[in-house]
């Protein structure tokens, strides 16, 4: 069975950094891209950030860019987000979700049950 | 970015009913649509792929079709366990876009 658990949310200061975990089990993690898409409070689903299966090409939603970085670590099952310099609007619960497709045409098929990262002082 | 219009935003129904939510992208994406399920504190679930292709384990109520811009998602003789949020998701361009979701509750 696959699973996807997400750890490291918390409450941040603006300016501040976080990094997020995402451990997976049930699948042969280096066979799948992974990407991470967050949900602000009372708000839509956004789409953050993907990483091929070697990690070697990282994807990024335009207002993350330069601030975040979305790695992986193939031995460890682990999926990453370092996020630096955080805003009051990167305030959301963030979900690891394992990638499925064909040609390049992805999309989610598994969800980790989130975290919640605060930005507030 | 391609804009995914989804509608209605909340939606009541009683038991039984057959409930349709649509979703119209700015631009032709070609089929490649997919329709989630989100309950709170539960992990999302993917329900349809490629605009009508049922995931494993998809109760045969639910169903998606469409073309071009215009797409649509119907869950017939709707049960209690189908109350939750719905979601569609583009996936032929990054950045991929969600709709606004459906939020469905019960008349």
């Amino acid at each position: 069975e696959v699973h996807l658990v997400e750890t490291g949310g918390g409450l941040v200061q603006p300016g501040r950094s976080l990094k997020l975990s995402c451990v997976v089990s049930g699948f042969t993690f280096d066979n799948y891209w992974m990407s991470w898409t967050r949900q602000a409070p009372g708000k839509g689903l956004e789409w953050v950030a993907s990483i091929t299966k070697s990690g070697n090409s990282p994807y990024y939603e335009d207002s993350v860019k330069g601030r975040f970085t979305i790695s992986r670590d193939n031995g460890q099952n682990t999926l990453y987000l370092q996020m630096n310099s955080l805003r009051s609007e990167d305030t959301a619960t963030y979900y690891c979700t394992r990638e499925e497709g064909l040609y390049g045409y992805n999309y989610f098929d598994y969800w980790g049950q989130g975290v919640m990262v605060t930005v507030s002082s | 970015d391609i804009q995914m219009t989804q509608s209605p935003p909340s939606l009541s129904a009683s038991l039984g009913d057959t409930v349709t939510i649509t979703c119209q992208a700015s631009q032709d994406i070609n089929k490649f649509i997919a329709w989630y399920q989100q309950k709170p504190g539960k992990a999302s679930r993917l329900l349809i792929r490629y605009t009508s292709i049922l995931e494993s384990g998809t109760p045969s109520r639910f169903s998606g079709s469409g073309s071009g811009r215009d797409y649509s998602f119907s869950i017939s003789n709707v049960e209690s366990e189908d109350i939750a949020s719905y979601y569609c998701l583009q996936y032929i361009n990054l950045p991929r876009t969600f709709g606004g979701g459906t939020k469905l509750e019960l008349k």
